[in-house]
């Protein structure tokens, strides 16, 4: 069964502080994205990976890096918390080439930055 | 630029009533369609897709089936269940290869017994 996990569900944070959000996935997906959700917003895309080291920006990207050091992992770094960054972050994977364009999507980490 | 445009909700049904939620779109070339949704605590998950003119994509009692001519994609069943209560979000792709959608607002839908 396919799996994309992330590793904190929720996340309670103080401004300024730097963030960290991890996701793995478990099916040997070259592509690996970070979303944003929030009321009325829908997702907006934060980054995007295809390949390990390689990163390209998404539609909302300032405030935000990411890392890909392995294929598995991507992670998302807030390097200095700031309230209007209170959200649900969605890490999904996804085949890269594939016609179908499915992405496979985790729980989500709520992140409350206080 | 491309986007995505769906009806506001809440929508709220009694069970075993008919369903529409509407998606349109803009976007340059031929994007491909989807529905996808997401049940309280969970991430998102494909519902169905569509391709090309004229696909009907279907799951679960859903349906949709994407109309060029009204760049149009909208969701349908024809009897709800309380299980089918969630956040339900249209979609369409921007390039099949990197798999990078663009996403409406969401749809939340209420269905009571």
């Amino acid at each position: 069964d396919v799996k994309v996990t992330q590793s904190s569900r929720y996340l309670v944070k103080r401004t300024g502080e730097k963030v960290f959000l991890e996701c793995v996935q478990d099916m040997d997906h070259e592509n690996m994205f970070w979303y944003r959700q929030d009321p009325g917003l829908g997702l907006r895309l934060i980054y995007f990976s295809y390949d390990v080291k390689m990163k390209e920006k998404g539609d909302i990207p300032e405030g935000y890096s990411v890392s890909r050091e392995k294929k598995e992992r991507f992670s998302l770094i807030l390097e200095s918390a700031s309230t209007n960054q209170t959200s649900m972050y969605l890490c999904a994977s996804s085949l890269f080439g594939t016609s179908t364009g499915e992405l496979f999507f985790g729980e989500g980490s709520r992140l409350t930055v206080l | 630029g491309d986007s995505v445009t769906q009806m506001e909700g809440p929508v709220t049904l009694s069970e075993e009533a008919f369903l529409t939620i509407n998606c349109t779109y803009t976007a340059t070339g031929y994007p491909s369609l989807f529905w996808y949704v997401q049940y309280p605590g969970e991430g998102l998950q494909l519902l169905l897709k569509a391709t090309k003119a004229d696909d009907k994509g279907s799951n679960k009692g859903f349906e949709a089936t994407y109309r060029k001519e009204t760049t149009s994609f909208h969701l349908e069943k024809g009897s709800v269940q309380v299980s089918d209560s969630a956040v339900y979000f249209c979609a369409l792709s921007r390039s099949s290869n990197t798999g990078k959608l663009i996403f409406g607002q969401g749809t939340t839908l209420q269905v009571k017994p």
